[in-house]
């Protein structure tokens, strides 16, 4: 079974400022997507950014990055210039080709943004 | 721009009672997924749906069914339900499945079982 960790329970970053979420996953996949969701207090789930296994590109979207690694299984969320409403839980997740469509999420880690 | 749509928000049933979720997708979008999200826990999948049929199931108890009609809505029935049941309910719907495109998350529906 695919899994999926996020080593950093909680993170914290000064406002304007950049930080770095780390996630790792484990799969024997060769097919897959890698995706971040932020899930403000609010607790909608928001898609953030995705990324292609098979693109060797990283994913940017305005001020959110990764930082794809796939022989490390590595897939990280770097957020520049960031903003107070950045401020929320963000979940590392895996969709593979034998596990359907599904949504296999990391922990999740919580950002604090500080002013 | 349409969103998912869940309701009702916000309910609470007593122990062994039964309850039911709804899910009204983005329209155009064919295919519905089902996560429980427990306190201060990542999304877990429960079941989905594409053309009205079950494609995926994952750790749904027996005591839930779910189902997909033909206006591509889906609820969540759950029956005698325990205090361990209480969790958010996300439906995530997509516009096509085997492919993996992005699952856009509705707001979610918090059940709490006292």
């Amino acid at each position: 079974a695919q899994t999926v960790t996020q080593s950093q329970p909680e993170m914290s970053v000064q406002e304007a400022e950049t930080v770095t979420l780390s996630c790792t996953y484990d799969t024997s996949e060769s097919d897959y997507y890698l995706f971040w969701y932020k899930q403000p207090p609010s607790r909608q789930m928001i898609l953030v950014i995705r990324q292609e296994a098979y693109k060797q590109q990283n994913a940017t979207e305005n001020r959110f990055s990764v930082n794809f690694q796939k022989a490390a299984k590595s897939f990280s969320l770097k957020i520049s210039d960031s903003q107070l409403g950045d401020a929320a839980m963000y979940f590392c997740a895996y969709a593979g080709e034998t596990s359907g469509s599904r949504l296999t999420f990391g922990e999740g880690t919580q950002l604090t943004v500080n002013p | 721009a349409a969103g998912v749509i869940q309701s009702p928000r916000h309910l609470i049933k007593e122990k062994r009672e039964t309850a039911t979720l709804k899910c009204y997708p983005i329209p155009r979008h064919d295919t519905v997924y089902w996560y429980q999200q427990g306190p201060g826990q990542d999304p877990q999948f429960l079941i989905s749906f594409y053309e009205k049929m079950q494609s995926d199931k994952g750790s749904i108890p027996d005591r839930f069914s779910a189902q997909q009609f033909s206006d591509y809505h889906s609820e969540l029935n759950m029956s005698s339900l325990e205090l361990g049941d209480s969790a958010l309910y996300f439906c995530a719907s997509s516009p096509r499945a085997g492919a993996f495109y992005e699952q856009y998350f509705g707001p979610g529906t918090r059940l709490t079982v006292t």
